[in-house]
């Protein structure tokens, strides 16, 4: 079936740097590729997302990359804050499934004051 | 909080018996979904649908049922024959084929 892998599982990063997460995605039909970020005992909330046609996109801090060849997506996140110390998950929708949206394990992102 | 709403958001039961999840929007979305969600996991989809009257399994539906009889509701009832319901629950809404999905704010059950 549809799988979705992301790496790494743990990320600490000192205040200021960046972090890079990255996805594969197996069914080729995926077209939707969003972002949720969850911070502890709260819902995910979507913080970036990408669609098939487009092979970057960029909001203030956080960009998203989409390699459709490959099957692969990641996640940036440049001058990174303590307040971006969460856990983010990658999923990827669409394809034979329609609304099917299959989520990656998450990373647990610690960011170092 | 987007409009989508989860009770309760503790629940205890004895194992053998079944347990009803309620999730209700008010955004007008189409489709609904139910992922769970273990300690250090990601979110694994139990039931989604599309459309009223309509609904389709996700990777871990064995032991869950649904219904979609509202447009505004979707609830998930947990069988005795899921073999570990132990988990916290997330409901969600989304209003177009690549629309956001909307989280509501979960249910933890504990099952003993």
């Amino acid at each position: 079936g549809e799988n979705v892998e992301q790496h790494p599982s743990t990320l600490s990063v000192q205040e200021g740097d960046s972090a890079v997460i990255k996805c594969t995605y197996s069914d080729s039909a995926s077209n939707y590729f969003p972002w949720y970020k969850q911070e502890l005992g709260k819902r995910p909330q979507l913080i970036i997302d990408i669609r098939s046609n487009v092979g970057e996109k960029k909001d203030q801090r956080i960009a998203v990359t989409l390699n459709k060849t490959a099957k692969h997506f990641s996640l940036h996140i440049t001058e990174t804050q303590p307040e971006d110390s969460a856990v983010y998950f990658c999923a990827a929708r669409g394809g034979v499934g329609g609304f099917k949206t299959i989520f990656g394990a998450g990373t647990r992102l610690f960011v170092k004051a | 909080d987007g409009g989508i709403t989860q009770s309760p958001k503790y629940l205890f039961r004895k194992e053998g018996q079944n347990v009803t999840l309620s999730c209700e929007q008010n955004l007008n979305h189409d489709a609904m979904y139910w992922y769970r969600q273990d300690p250090g996991q990601g979110l694994r989809l139990i039931y989604y649908s599309q459309i009223v009257n309509d609904f389709q399994k996700g990777d871990i539906a064995e032991g869950y049922s649904v219904s979609r009889e509202k447009k505004e509701s979707f609830p998930l009832t947990v069988t005795s024959a899921q073999k570990n319901p132990t988990a916290f629950y997330l409901c969600a809404s989304s209003d177009s084929y690549l629309g956001e999905q909307y989280f509501g704010p979960g249910t933890r059950l504990t099952v003993t």
